[in-house]
Order: C-alpha cells, then sequence, then structure tokens
C-alpha cells in the first residue's frame, strides 16, 4: 500500500518570503500522481499543484513550485513571495497511474501561518 | 469549471435519526464519487468509494450499514448516516473524479457538511 508522510506538522513564514513544505511517498508503482492540495479555514479542499510521475520537469503555477525527485520519492512544495491568503493546511496526495484505481492518498497535513 | 456541491452543509440532529447528505457535480460527469470523514486537525480519511449503478466500495473499518451510499446517476452520490449517535458527529466531503482516462486525474471537492449529533 502506498503511504504519504509530511513531516512538519506546523510551518511559519515571513509574509513575500519563500517557504517550503516536504512530502515523502513510498510506492512500488512506476506510474502515478502526485498533487498538493490546500485547505483553508474554510474547509474547502482547493488543489494546488499537479505532478505526473512520468514528467521530468517540475510543475509550477504561479507562486507554486514543486521539486519531484522520483528516485528519492520526495515531492516538496516551494511557495514563493507567501501571501496572508496562502495561511492554511496543506495536503500532499498520492494517486495510482492504475485508472481503476482512482483513491487519493493524503499526509497528514503542514498548517502554514503567515507573519504580516 | 469541475465543480462539486453539498447539501446541506451544516446539520443537527438528535441522536438516533438518519440524515442524509448530498454531493452532486454541477458541470461534468462522475461515474466515480468519494465520501470522507475529517476530524479536527487531522487528514482526510477515505470511507467509501462510489461507483454510480454499483454498490460503493468501503474502506476497512467503516461500517457499511451505518452509512449508505447510493449513487444514482452520474452526478448524485448520496451518504445517509443511520441512526446516528454523537461519536458520528464530524465534518463530511465528496469529492468526485472525472471518467476514466479523462484528464485532468484530480479529484474535485465538495465544500463538506458538517453534522453535529445531539
Amino acid at each position: 500500500a502506498q503511504t504519504v508522510t509530511q513531516s512538519q506538522p506546523e510551518m511559519s513564514v515571513q509574509e513575500a518570503e519563500t517557504v517550503t513544505l516536504s512530502c515523502t511517498y513510498d510506492t512500488s508503482e512506476s506510474d502515478y500522481y502526485l498533487f498538493w492540495y490546500k485547505q483553508p479555514p474554510s474547509r474547502q479542499m482547493i488543489l494546488v499543484i499537479r505532478q505526473e510521475a512520468y514528467k521530468q520537469q517540475n510543475a509550477t503555477e504561479n507562486r507554486f513550485s514543486v521539486n519531484f525527485q522520483k528516485a528519492a520519492k520526495s515531492f516538496s512544495l516551494k511557495i514563493s513571495d507567501s501571501q496572508l491568503g496562502d495561511a492554511a493546511m496543506y495536503f500532499c496526495a498520492y494517486r495510482s497511474g492504475d485508472f481503476g484505481n482512482e483513491k487519493l492518498t493524503f499526509g497528514t497535513g503542514t498548517r502554514l501561518t503567515i507573519i504580516p | 469549471g469541475a465543480v462539486v456541491s453539498q447539501h446541506p452543509s451544516w446539520v443537527i440532529c438528535k441522536s438516533g435519526t438518519s440524515v442524509k447528505i448530498e454531493c452532486r457535480s454541477l458541470d461534468f460527469q462522475a461515474t466515480t464519487m468519494f465520501w470522507y470523514r475529517q476530524f479536527p486537525k487531522q487528514s482526510l480519511m477515505l470511507m467509501a468509494t462510489s461507483n454510480e449503478g454499483s454498490k460503493a466500495t468501503y474502506e476497512q473499518g467503516v461500517e457499511k450499514d451505518k452509512f449508505l451510499i447510493n449513487h444514482a446517476s452520474l452526478t448524485l452520490s448520496t451518504l445517509t448516516v443511520t441512526s446516528a449517535h454523537p461519536e458520528d458527529s464530524s465534518f463530511y466531503i465528496c469529492s468526485a473524479s472525472l471518467l476514466p482516462g479523462q484528464a485532468p486525474f484530480e479529484q474535485f471537492f465538495g465544500p463538506g457538511t458538517r453534522l453535529t449529533v445531539l
């Protein structure tokens, strides 16, 4: 079974600074997808960024980028120019590449605080 | 696009009653929907996978007779908490994915339902 580990229960960053959230996973599959979801106080889960395992290029979405190290099974999220609206719980998630298995496996989450 | 709604957003009920939560994909068809439970300050725990036109697949430890799931159409799945008790109080979230093989491959989440059982 796949597992996802987020070793940082809480992180804080000064507004406008950069912060990196870590995520490692364990799988025997070669084809899979990785995601970072954000859950603000409203508790609505919002997709931040996705990465296909077959793509070597790291995904980027505006101020959000990932460092995907497939061999090390590491998938960290970098948030640049942090903003107050970035304060939330961040969950790393894994999905098998098997179209018959669409379940997401979530990490335990990292609570990000933005310091004004 | 890819919007998922849930109704109600908040429900309070008496112990022993049943509560139904609806999950709808508003602008896409979803063969598969998922139901999660989330306790305060914890991650999402998958309860079951709901497949349109067939029985739901429950995760280990989830009572299927207590948490009834029906996926009657490609846009609607319902979760019924039967004979609810205070320990069932929680935040319930549904999600949906696009048709098999259809990108993108993430799940789209509803806003959640807060259930309080008195």
